[in-house]
């Protein structure tokens, strides 16, 4: 099965610009999560999405963090206006139903300068 | 508050066994994970103990003692590749698919 899929593997942009990234999960799978991981750190939930409905997005800094998964697919991740503490990879994972383990995507470097 | 403590880093060579600690403090426990990620890769899972005591999978194995909020991954027959960084993961008791992570182990596995 193919794995998941995420785009831009790479970004760099000056603070107070917007960035987005797309994901499109595993097929089937209707839990899709957000993480950020900070160089040297754990992954850390943003947003948690089961079909196309939030269920989790209580660390999203939302004043300036959005994010969609209109057709309960593939989602966006949007960053508006970035600082320079959002330099992170941001990391897409999706999973089954009732299923324990997580599949991630190979994440996207961004880099705010 | 919800945490989780992992040593930052751990050294061994190849052929042999290390263990890597979790210990944890969360409002709601579900289950422990484990994932694997190498430099510039994503975390890839392997394995889940949701029950005490002891999963094994190849050459990796894991523990868990929810009465001590303790687990560890068990690696054996170190190889180069086994090279990464590791983290554990708690399962969250009120929903259930998500996973909170610790702050991770680097291993250095040397010739």
């Amino acid at each position: 099965e193919a794995g998941v899929a995420q785009s831009p593997r790479y970004k760099i942009i000056e603070k107070r610009q917007s960035v987005a990234f797309w994901c499109n999960p595993i097929s089937g799978h209707a839990t899709l999560y957000w993480y950020q991981q900070i160089l040297g750190q754990g992954p850390k939930l943003l947003i948690q999405f089961q079909n196309n409905g939030v269920v989790d997005d209580s660390q999203l800094p939302k004043d300036r963090f959005s994010a969609e998964r209109l057709k309960g697919v593939d989602s966006t991740l949007k960053i508006q206006p970035a600082k320079l503490e959002d330099s992170a990879v941001y990391l897409c994972a999706s999973s089954s139903q009732g299923g324990y383990g997580y599949t991630f995507g190979s994440g996207t470097r961004l880099t705010v300068v | 508050g919800q945490s989780l403590e992992q040593p930052s880093e751990v050294t061994a060579v190849e052929g042999a066994i290390v263990q890597i600690n979790c210990t944890y403090q969360t409002s709601g426990f579900y289950g422990l994970s484990w994932y694997q990620q190498h430099d510039g890769g994503a975390p890839t899972f392997l394995s889940y103990n949701a029950l005490d005591g002891l999963e094994e999978t190849g050459r990796f194995s894991s523990f868990l003692s929810r009465s001590d909020s303790y687990g560890y991954l068990l690696l054996q027959e170190l190889q180069m590749k086994d090279s990464a960084s590791y983290f554990c993961a708690v399962r969250d008791h009120y929903n259930t698919d998500k996973l909170i992570f610790g702050t991770g182990t680097r291993l250095q596995v040397f010739p």
